[in-house]
């Protein structure tokens, strides 16, 4: 079946760390989103991607980092310059091309720190 | 830079109530809007979308939602709802961005809980 698979599930951060969360699609989409999730908060669009090697920042994009250098690939780097990062983190892709295309979902990744 | 208000965000519903959960959206463009709900322990998942045409649309499980241009709204509405509707509901819209990108803004999301 096709989808989009993350992990890990649950990832814990030590204080000063790096960590990176992975995102991969068999859909053959082109666009890829990362979104946080907090609760009352809603879902934030942290990096989005329209096609491979290109990349754009979303409301949230301080302290964190991507890159796109497969189509199925979109991995989320978490720096140390991201001060909150405690949340659930979700993946999401969608065909791409103008604006109608909704998106398909991970389960998330949720990250917390030690 | 467009937006999305979801002005419920705790809902208590007995079964066989009526269900309408407001959405609204501050944008002076062109729009898509979709409604997603998240099942306890599941992932986020397409209930209905509105990409233009009739403004009243039909989705799964009895849903539905009406586009207002007017109001920039697009409520979500069931007739009579059930325990397994119990669920968090999104709101959300889609526009694209100077650089032709897709860029899709979800609300903060309305919990719905419907009592036996």
């Amino acid at each position: 079946d096709g989808g989009i698979t993350q992990s890990p599930k649950y990832l814990f951060r030590k204080e000063g760390q790096n960590v990176t969360l992975s995102c991969e699609q068999n859909l053959n989409h082109d666009a890829m989103y990362w979104y946080r999730q907090d609760p009352g908060q809603g879902l934030r669009l942290i990096y989005y991607s329209q096609i491979v090697n290109d990349f754009q920042k979303g409301d949230i994009a301080e302290g964190y980092s991507v890159s796109r250098e497969k189509k199925e690939s979109f991995p989320l780097t978490v720096t140390s310059a991201q001060k909150n990062p405690t949340a659930f983190y979700l993946c999401a892709s969608g065909i791409g091309t103008g604006v109608s295309q909704p998106q398909h979902f991970g389960d998330g990744t949720r990250l917390s720190i030690l | 830079a467009q937006s999305v208000s979801q002005h419920n965000h705790h809902v208590i519903l007995s079964e066989a109530a009526s269900l309408e959960l407001g959405c609204n959206y501050s944008y002076g463009g062109t729009v898509n809007l979709f409604w997603y709900v998240q099942y306890p322990g599941q992932h986020l998942q397409l209930l209905l979308k509105y990409f233009s045409g009739d403004p009243l649309v039909k989705g799964i499980k009895g849903f539905e939602a009406e586009f207002i241009k007017s109001k920039f709204s697009f409520n979500l509405r069931k007739p009579s709802v059930q325990w397994s509707d119990t669920a968090e509901y999104f709101c959300a819209v889609s526009t694209l961005n100077s650089g032709g990108y897709q860029k899709v803004t979800f609300g903060i999301g309305t919990k719905l809980q419907v009592i036996p």
